[in-house]
C-alpha cells in the first residue's frame, strides 16, 4: 500500500513570503500521478497542481510550483508571494496508475494547515 | 455548469438507522469515489468505481455499501451507521485514464453525525 507523509502539522508565514510545504510518499510503482489539493474553510477540495510521475520538468501553476524528485519520493510544494486567501489546509496526494488502464484511488496525507499572516 | 452534487450537506440520524448519501455527476466521468475526512487523518477512501457495475473497497470499506448502477450516480450506504461514522463525506469523479490538464472533481461535501 502506498503512504504520504506530510511532515509539518501547521505553518504560518507573513503575507508576500515564500513558503514551502514538504510531501513524501512511499510506492514501488512507477506510474502514478501527484497532486496538491487546497481545502479553505468553506471546506472544499480545489485542486492546486498536479504532477505525472513520467513527466521529469516539475509542474507550476502561476505562483504554485513543485519540486518533484522521484528518486527521493518527494513532491514539496512551493507557494510564492504568499496572500492570505491561500490560507487553508493543504493536503498531497498520491494515485497509482494500474497496468492494464485501471487506477486505485487517491491516497492522501494528514495535511499541512497553512496560515498567511497579515 | 461540470460538477459533482453530493446531498445532503448535512445530516444528523441516530445509531441503527439506515442512511444514503447521494453523489451524481454530469461529466460522463468513468471514475468515482467516496472519501472520509477525519481531524488528523486526512481524507481516506472508502470505495471506488472504475465505471458501472464495477465497484472495489478503498482503505476503510468497514460499515459502508456503494452501487454503481448508472454512470452518473453512486450513492453511499451505511445500513446500520455508528458513532465512530461521524465524519465528512466527500465524493469525486474524473475521467480515466486521466489526460493531461483533468482532475478529480469533488463534491461540496456531506457532514454526518450519528448519535
Amino acid at each position: 500500500a502506498q503512504t504520504v507523509t506530510q511532515s509539518q502539522p501547521e505553518m504560518s508565514v507573513q503575507e508576500a513570503e515564500t513558503v514551502t510545504l514538504s510531501c513524501t510518499y512511499d510506492t514501488s510503482e512507477n506510474n502514478y500521478y501527484l497532486f496538491w489539493y487546497k481545502q479553505p474553510p468553506s471546506r472544499q477540495m480545489i485542486l492546486v497542481i498536479r504532477q505525472e510521475a513520467y513527466k521529469q520538468q516539475n509542474a507550476t501553476e502561476n505562483r504554485f510550483s513543485v519540486n518533484f524528485q522521484k528518486a527521493a519520493k518527494s513532491f514539496s510544494l512551493k507557494i510564492s508571494d504568499s496572500q492570505l486567501g491561500d490560507t487553508a489546509m493543504y493536503f498531497c496526494a498520491f494515485m497509482k496508475r494500474r497496468a492494464g488502464g485501471g487506477a486505485d484511488g487517491l491516497t492522501f496525507g494528514k495535511g499541512t494547515h497553512l496560515i498567511i499572516q497579515p | 455548469e461540470a460538477q459533482v452534487t453530493q446531498n445532503p450537506r448535512y445530516l444528523i440520524t441516530v445509531t441503527g438507522k439506515k442512511l444514503t448519501v447521494t453523489c451524481s455527476q454530469n461529466m460522463n466521468h468513468e471514475y468515482m469515489s467516496w472519501y472520509r475526512q477525519d481531524p488528523g487523518l486526512g481524507l481516506r477512501q472508502i470505495y471506488y468505481s472504475m465505471n458501472v457495475e464495477v465497484t472495489d473497497k478503498g482503505d476503510v470499506p468497514e460499515g459502508y455499501k456503494v452501487s454503481r448502477k448508472e454512470k452518473r450516480n453512486f450513492p453511499l450506504i451505511l445500513e446500520s451507521p455508528s458513532p465512530n461514522q461521524t465524519s465528512l463525506y466527500f465524493c469525486a469523479s474524473s475521467p480515466w485514464p486521466l489526460a493531461t490538464n483533468e482532475k478529480l472533481f469533488f463534491g461540496s461535501g456531506t457532514q454526518l453525525s450519528v448519535l
